[in-house]
């Protein structure tokens, strides 16, 4: 039982570059999440989904997409990548749609630069 | 909206010394509210929750905290700080007034425990 990985860990990207961050759990939860972990900021919502084939806006979208075709898989995408995207971004799960009350499962990170 | 202050950006506490540190929040009901570790490396990990009831929580690995109503406090404490406790800790506090409750984390408190 892995829990919640994320691939890549690190990454580097150039300015206006894309790529795609991989979430994968094997809990069978329903509810997954990216964030995003800046210094002096706390984590911030990125993106959710409430199921397969579900997504939906947090506090900070701007910037990515994301898709959960599979539900064990959550995907988070930059399309062209900007210096203010540089972060660490987690991926967290739960087994219900009550983030404000469940234990949050989360991944290792993946730690993105862009310069 | 609700909020979480960890006031302490940083903490040193020599091995075997006892420890706490410090959460403020912002909630009009009562609160559902969550420690969590951050590992160098690696992603949260909750430590303990506070739902209702007994206002002293029992953790993973010694931890507890004390729910202050009239505080408005969340305090994690240890008695007996391991070299193996330097981390970063997050004080969380459900935000279960919006159509999607989300978990509003606090800015963090790093952990250096010195020999």
């Amino acid at each position: 039982n892995a829990g919640v990985t994320q691939t890549p860990k690190f990454r580097v990207l150039k300015t206006g570059q894309s790529m795609t961050l991989l979430c994968a759990q094997d809990m069978n939860h329903e509810y997954m999440y990216w964030y995003r972990q800046d210094p002096g900021m706390g984590l911030r919502l990125i993106h959710y989904s409430v199921g397969e084939g579900t997504t939906a806006k947090g506090e900070v979208p701007d910037g990515y997409n994301v898709s959960r075709l599979k539900k064990q898989n959550f995907l988070l995408g930059l399309e062209s990548a900007a210096p203010s995207q540089t972060s660490v971004y987690f991926c967290a799960s739960t087994t219900s749609g009550r983030p404000g009350r469940d234990t949050q499962y989360f991944g290792p990170g993946t730690r993105l630069t862009v310069l | 909206a609700q909020s979480v202050t960890q006031p302490d950006i940083h903490i040193t506490v020599s091995e075997g010394a006892s420890l706490e540190l410090r959460c403020n929040y912002s909630y009009g009901a009562t609160p559902y509210l969550f420690w969590y570790v951050q590992s160098p490396g690696q992603g949260l990990q909750l430590l303990l929750k506070y739902f209702s009831g007994d206002t002293l929580v029992q953790g993973i690995k010694g931890f507890e905290a004390e729910f202050k109503r009239s505080q408005s406090s969340f305090n994690l404490r240890k008695p007996s700080v391991h070299w193996s406790d330097a981390a970063e800790y997050f004080c969380a506090v459900g935000d279960l007034d919006t159509g999607f409750q989300k978990l509003v984390f606090g800015t963090g408190t790093r952990l250096l425990v010195s020999p």
